[in-house]
C-alpha cells in the first residue's frame, strides 16, 4: 500500500512558465515533508521541505504548499527552466521515525 | 565541505554471490540511511542507523541482506547470495540527527546481478 503517491509519471512545461508537480499522501501521522530533485546517475539533491505546522514555504523560486485537509502538498516551481528538467520525488516521515517514505517520482521536462 | 561518497559506483555480479556496498556519510552526521530504487520506482528504504542505537532494520526486504556502521562512520550494506531481483541503485543517506532532519544523498551503487 503506497503511503505517499505522485500520481503523474511524467510533466512538460515550457520555460518560463509555472511548474506544479502534485503529492498525495495517505498517512494522517506523517508531520514533515520533503521534495527531492533527482538527475540520471546522481543521487537525489534536497529541494525544499515543510512542517505540518506550516502551510507554505518558499525559497527562490520553489514554494512548496501542505493542504493537511486533503492530505495534499504541491511544490510550485516559477518560472521554470531547462536546468530544472529532472525527476521530482516527494517524501514524507513522521515524527518518530527516522526513515523517508518516498513517492516514485515525477520526471519533470522544461522546453527551451 | 565533502559530501555523502558510496563505492563502488557500479557492480555488475553473478546470481549466488555476496556484494558489499560502502558508504562515507558527511563528517559528523550521526544518522545514516541505505535505501534502494529498483527501475521505475521510488526509493525503498531499508535501514537506518541513529548514533549508538540498535539499527532500524525493518525495511530489509530479506535475511540476505545486512548493514553495519563501524566507529559510528562508515556503513557496509552486504547482500549475500544475490538474486536478479537485488538490481538496482543502492542510496545511502545521512543527516546530523535523524527525525525531521534534511537527508543528504550519495550518488548510489548500481548493482547488476545477472
Amino acid at each position: 500500500d503506497q503511503q505517499v503517491k505522485q500520481n503523474s509519471p511524467s510533466l512538460s512545461v515550457q520555460e518560463g512558465r509555472i511548474s506544479i508537480l502534485n503529492c498525495d499522501y495517505t498517512n494522517s501521522m506523517f508531520d514533515y515533508f520533503l521534495w527531492y530533485k533527482k538527475y540520471p546517475a546522481e543521487g537525489p539533491t534536497f529541494l525544499i521541505s515543510i512542517s505540518s505546522i506550516k502551510d507554505k514555504n518558499e525559497d527562490g523560486r520553489f514554494t512548496v504548499f501542505l493542504n493537511k485537509s486533503a492530505k495534499h502538498l504541491s511544490l510550485h516551481i516559477v518560472p521554470s527552466q531547462p536546468g530544472d528538467s529532472a525527476v521530482y520525488f516527494c517524501a514524507a516521515t513522521k515524527g518518530s521515525q527516522g526513515n523517508l517514505i518516498f513517492g516514485k517520482g515525477t520526471k519533470l521536462s522544461v522546453k527551451p | 565541505g565533502a559530501g555523502v561518497s558510496q563505492s563502488p559506483s557500479n557492480k555488475v555480479t553473478e546470481k549466488g554471490k555476496d556484494v558489499e556496498l560502502r558508504c562515507d556519510p558527511i563528517s559528523g552526521h550521526t544518522a545514516l540511511y541505505w535505501y534502494r530504487q529498483s527501475l521505475g520506482q521510488g526509493l525503498e528504504f531499508l535501514i537506518y542507523f541513529q548514533g549508538n542505537s540498535a539499527p532500524d532494520k525493518s525495511g530489509l526486504p530479506s535475511d540476505r541482506f545486512s548493514a553495519e556502521r563501524t566507529g559510528g562512520s562508515v556503513s557496509t550494506l552486504t547482500i549475500q547470495r544475490t538474486q536478479q531481483e537485488d538490481s538496482a541503485v543502492y542510496l545511502c543517506a545521512s543527516s546530523l540527527l535523524a527525525q525531521q532532519e534534511t537527508q543528504y544523498f550519495g550518488p548510489g551503487t548500481r548493482l547488476l546481478v545477472l
